[in-house]
Order: structure tokens, then sequence, then C-alpha cells
């Protein structure tokens, strides 16, 4: 089965402090996600990419960067973390793009701003 | 507004018993349909995709698409301690597939004894 692999699992980050989170993909899938889930909002796209060096913005990009250096990895990064950026965030890669594929996701990062 | 609405937030079914989600878009563009299982801890896992008006069928699981209302049901039948978890209804974007998928605030299923 296709595995997305995310680090750290948990993390504890001050407010102000830098903050990366790093998935990586073995299927081979051009397209990858950032999500982040919240109880009330359910789960939210923050970027993607088409592949490797692209990046796009989703739903909620704002105080998020993210970065596409290989077609097997996908980072997001917090450049000035803040307490509302506290949640869960779920790494992602999906094949094809077409409808009948597949997004296969990550164990979670969850991420804590104090 | 919330572009793929879930109903109901939460269901208790006894186990052997049927559960019943409803969701439904607000966007006409957004047709094409993924239901998601979550258990606590782990991520979202696919459960089935339908696309087309009608049922599909998958073991214990059958969802039901009517593209005119945009609606779309998951049953599951002979319900399982296990199949206690966050069910989520997902919709993607004609032609815009690759951008991902837009999820629902999800129901929360419990499997009683």
């Amino acid at each position: 089965e296709a595995a997305v692999t995310q680090s750290p699992r948990n993390k504890v980050a001050v407010t102000g402090g830098k903050v990366t989170l790093s998935c990586n993909q073995t299927n081979n899938h051009n397209n990858m996600y950032w999500y982040r889930q919240d109880t009330g909002h359910g789960l939210r796209l923050i970027h993607y990419s088409y592949g490797a060096g692209s990046t796009e913005k989703g739903d909620i990009p704002d105080g998020y960067k993210a970065s596409r250096p290989s077609q097997e990895n996908f980072s997001l990064i917090l450049e000035l973390a803040t307490p509302s950026q506290t949640s869960v965030y779920f790494c992602a890669s999906g094949g094809t793009g077409e409808a009948n594929t597949e997004v296969f996701f990550g164990k979670g990062t969850r991420l804590t701003v104090v | 507004q919330q572009k793929v609405q879930q109903s109901p937030e939460s269901l208790s079914v006894p186990e052997g018993g049927m559960a019943s989600l409803n969701c439904t878009s607000s966007d006409r563009n957004f047709q094409y349909f993924w239901w998601y299982r979550q258990h606590s801890g782990e991520g979202p896992k696919a459960l089935m995709s339908i696309f087309s008006d009608g049922d599909k069928k998958e073991g214990r699981f059958t969802a039901h698409l009517n593209k005119a209302s945009l609606h779309v049901s998951l049953h599951i039948r002979d319900s399982q301690p296990s199949d206690s978890a966050l069910y989520f209804c997902a919709a993607s974007e004609v032609g815009n597939y690759a951008q991902g998928l837009t999820f629902g605030l999800g129901t929360r299923v419990s499997v009683f004894p």
C-alpha cells in the first residue's frame, strides 16, 4: 500500500519560532498536499504541489510556506509560529490527479505552539 | 459557507445495526465524492469513491449518489466495533482533481455492544 511518512509525529514550538514539518512518500505520486485538522473545521487544505519545484496555495495558506525539493519530499514551514497554528497536520499524496485517484494520508503531526 | 456538508455530527449504532451518513455539496463544481474513515490517532483512509448516479457497494459499505441534488449517503451494514471512527465525505472539483479534496466536518460513528 502507498506509504506517506511524516516527521516529527509530535512537536512543541514557541511562539515566534520557526517550525518545519516534513513529509516523504515512496509512491512516486506527482501530487502532494498539506492539510490541518481542527475540531469544528474538518480537514482544510493549506498548500499542495504538482511535482518537484512546484507549490500552490490551498484554502488557508496564510502563515505557511511549502517546499517541494523532490518528487518524494514535501515540507510545510511556519516561519513565525503562532498559538492559532496549534493543530494536527496531515500530509497526503495522490497519483495522476484524476477524479478516481485515491489520496493517501500520513499519520499526522500534532503541533502545539506555546 | 462549507462546500461539503455532513450530517449527523455524531451517530450511535448497536453492534450488528445499520449506520446511515449523509453528505451534500453546495457547489455544483464538486461532483466527485469520496468517503474517508479516520480512526483515533491515525490519518484518514479512503473507504470508497462514487462518481455516478445510483448505488455502489463494497462489502458492508454502500454509497448512494444523486447527482441532481448533489447528495451522497453512506450506509454501513452489520456495524462492528471496528467501524467506530470519524467518517469524512470529500469531494473533488470537476477538472481540478489535482488540487486536492474538499472535506466535510465529519460524522463520528460509535458502535456499542
